[in-house]
This record gives C-alpha cells, structure tokens and sequence, in this order.
C-alpha cells in the first residue's frame, strides 16, 4: 500500500514569493491535515480537510491556505513568503474523523527561504 | 487550554538500559492518544493508539500505557537504532494536539 506521499520534497524561494505543495493521502483516507515544523521546535497544526471541506485551521495567517480535490488530494498554498516560513512542512491522512483513527505522514516539503 | 507536554526533552540511554517516556495532557474529551517516531529529515512514523485509560500496546522493545492524564512509552532494552525523537500527540475533536517530544540517543 503506498502511503502518504508529498512533493517537491525541497524547494528554495525567495521573500515575497508564492509557494505551493502538495500532497496525495493513502488510499482510502478522506481527511489531509497539514503542519509545520520548524528546525527544533514541534509540530505546529495548519489546516484540516475532510470530504473536500476546510474542517478547522491552526493559529497561522491567511496567507497560509489550502485546498482538498475530489480525489482527496490536496495542496497548500503559502503567499508572500517570510523568512520565518522556512520549515519542514508535513502532510499527513487518516480514515473519516469520528473514528479515532491516527494520522500516518509523508515525509514534508522543506521549504527554505532566502 | 488544550496542551500535551512530554518530558524529558531528551535522554541519553546505554545500549540495554530501560526507560519511560511521559506525555501528560490536558485536553478535554479526550479520544485517543497516539505515539509517534520520528528519524531526522523524516516525517513521524505511526507506533501506537490508545483509547482509554489501563489499555496497553506493545511492539518489539516498546510498550505504550495509558491513565486519564497520561501516557508512558517504556523502552526495554534499547538498541542505537531505535534513537529516534517520540511524539505524542492527542485528538481533541477538531485537532490532533502535539507534543514537542522526547530525542532518545542510544549509546552502543
């Protein structure tokens, strides 16, 4: 079974640019969550979609937004990039919510701004 | 406010010296409780769920208990490979809530 898998898997960009990564669940699973994680800090909660919907957003600005496709695929869009952006941002999918089910993860996008 | 905090920050062990790990939470309602490796430059990689406060799980040298505020992660008998960061991480409802984990060395 393939599991969660992101790309690209690097990128470099520039302050003020636009970025988007993306993100495809395993098979099966309908919620996409994504994160950030920051060089030694924790897991920071971005956005959560489910059957297609935005379901909850962590504490981050507009700029960070995002989508969910009719396949369940899904992509972040990050605006007017910041130096402090630069992370390791994690895709992860689970089975429908309700039923207690673990997130399993990709191994992130790292994103570094120049 | 919904918080997990997991201690220590991190632990040096020797090859074969056992240890615990701690995530304590706060989060209302609770409704499961996940344990998660995570390797340098890797995303975290699904170990445990725990569901309900007594239940346990056991994998290889690892072993995930759970109370109504907290949970262990019992290492017996490490090996270097199984260095690694451990996350635990909480689902409250609308979020999975995050520790900022655990860094285990194991020294041969």
């Amino acid at each position: 079974e393939a599991g969660v898998t992101q790309s690209p898997t690097h990128l470099i960009k520039t302050r003020g640019q636009q970025v988007t990564l993306r993100c495809s669940p395993i098979s099966g699973h309908t919620s996409v969550y994504w994160y950030q994680q920051a060089l030694g800090l924790g897991l920071q909660f971005l956005l959560w979609y489910d059957e297609g919907e935005e379901r909850n957003r962590g504490n981050f600005p507009p700029r960070f937004s995002g989508r969910q496709f009719p396949n369940y695929s899904s992509e972040l869009n990050v605006n007017a990039l910041e130096l402090e952006d630069s992370a390791l941002y994690l895709c992860a999918s689970s089975l429908a919510v309700g039923r207690n089910q673990p997130q399993h993860f990709g191994d992130g996008t790292r994103l570094s701004i120049l | 406010e919904d918080q997990v905090t997991q201690s220590p920050e991190a632990l040096r062990l020797q090859e074969g010296e056992s240890s615990s790990l701690n995530c304590s939470y706060t989060v209302s309602g609770l409704r499961g409780l996940f344990w998660y490796r995570q390797d340098p430059g890797k995303g975290p990689e699904f170990l445990f769920t725990l569901y309900s406060a007594g239940e346990e799980k056991e994998k290889e040298r690892l072993k995930a208990t759970l109370t109504k505020k907290e949970s262990f992660l019992h290492i017996t008998a490490p090996k270097p490979e199984d260095s690694a960061t451990y996350l635990c991480a909480v689902w409250g409802g609308n979020q999975f809530y995050f520790g900022t984990g655990t860094s285990l060395t194991v020294i041969p």
